[in-house]
């Protein structure tokens, strides 16, 4: 298995741009992560998914973010507009219920 | 103004000594509990898990310590080595429920070789 796959790897974006991050769970993976890590505030929980339907977005931080997981296999998270005080690195991860998560590599997003 | 960092607490050890990284848990409902592993530029990895009904549990040059009476959580590394050096994570949780886990703030580690 090739792990969770995010996309881009890297994303530098002009404040006000729409930015859109990808994910591909392990497939299998009934539930889906979408954490933001920063040095002020370390790792937090954006919003999670368990098969494909949102269950707590109360991490979110604000309207500006939105997330979707279409299907299994796919999962976006969307920041519209962007901001500087977006720039993080986001993190998805994938798991099976009651097991550790496996994290993708990462977007490290830079809003200028 | 200046910026503020998240300032992670820092385990320097010489390479071949055993580092033990601590860890105090919030949740006395939690009952599952996860080390993860980030290195600079990737996402965390896992290492180590343990269940409540444990106080120890051991992998491949890693043990983990549960002491649920202070909740308390450590992660012992043996022989440490270069490539151990990396930010460890705690994390919590009720297994088989809907709760996510939470992350504690992590520890550096940094061998000296």
């Amino acid at each position: 298995d090739a792990g969770v796959i995010q996309s881009p790897r890297h994303e530098v974006t002009e404040m006000g741009q729409e930015v859109t991050l990808r994910c591909k769970p392990i497939s299998g993976h009934d539930y889906l992560f979408w954490y933001r890590q920063t040095m002020m505030r370390g790792l937090e929980l954006l919003i999670y998914f368990n098969n494909n339907v949102p269950i707590d977005d109360s991490g979110m931080p604000e309207d500006r973010f939105s997330a979707k997981m279409p299907n299994a296999s796919f999962s976006t998270l969307k920041i519209q507009p962007s901001e500087p005080r977006d720039s993080a690195v986001y993190f998805c991860a994938s798991t099976n219920t009651g097991f550790g998560y496996t994290f993708g590599s990462g977007t490290r997003l830079t809003v200028v | 103004g200046e910026s503020v960092g998240l300032h992670l607490p820092t385990l320097s050890v010489q390479e071949g000594d055993n580092s033990i990284i601590n860890c105090a848990y919030s949740n006395s409902a939690s009952d599952y509990f996860i080390w993860y592993k980030q290195e600079s530029g990737k996402g965390p990895q896992f290492i180590i898990d343990i269940r409540s009904n444990m106080d120890k549990r051991q992998g491949q040059r890693v043990t983990v310590l549960l002491n649920k009476t202070v909740k308390h959580l450590s992660l012992q590394i043996a022989a440490t080595q270069p490539g151990d050096s990396a930010v460890y994570f705690c994390a919590e949780n009720k297994r088989g429920g809907n709760t996510p886990l939470v992350f504690g703030k992590g520890t550096r580690l940094s061998v000296i070789a």
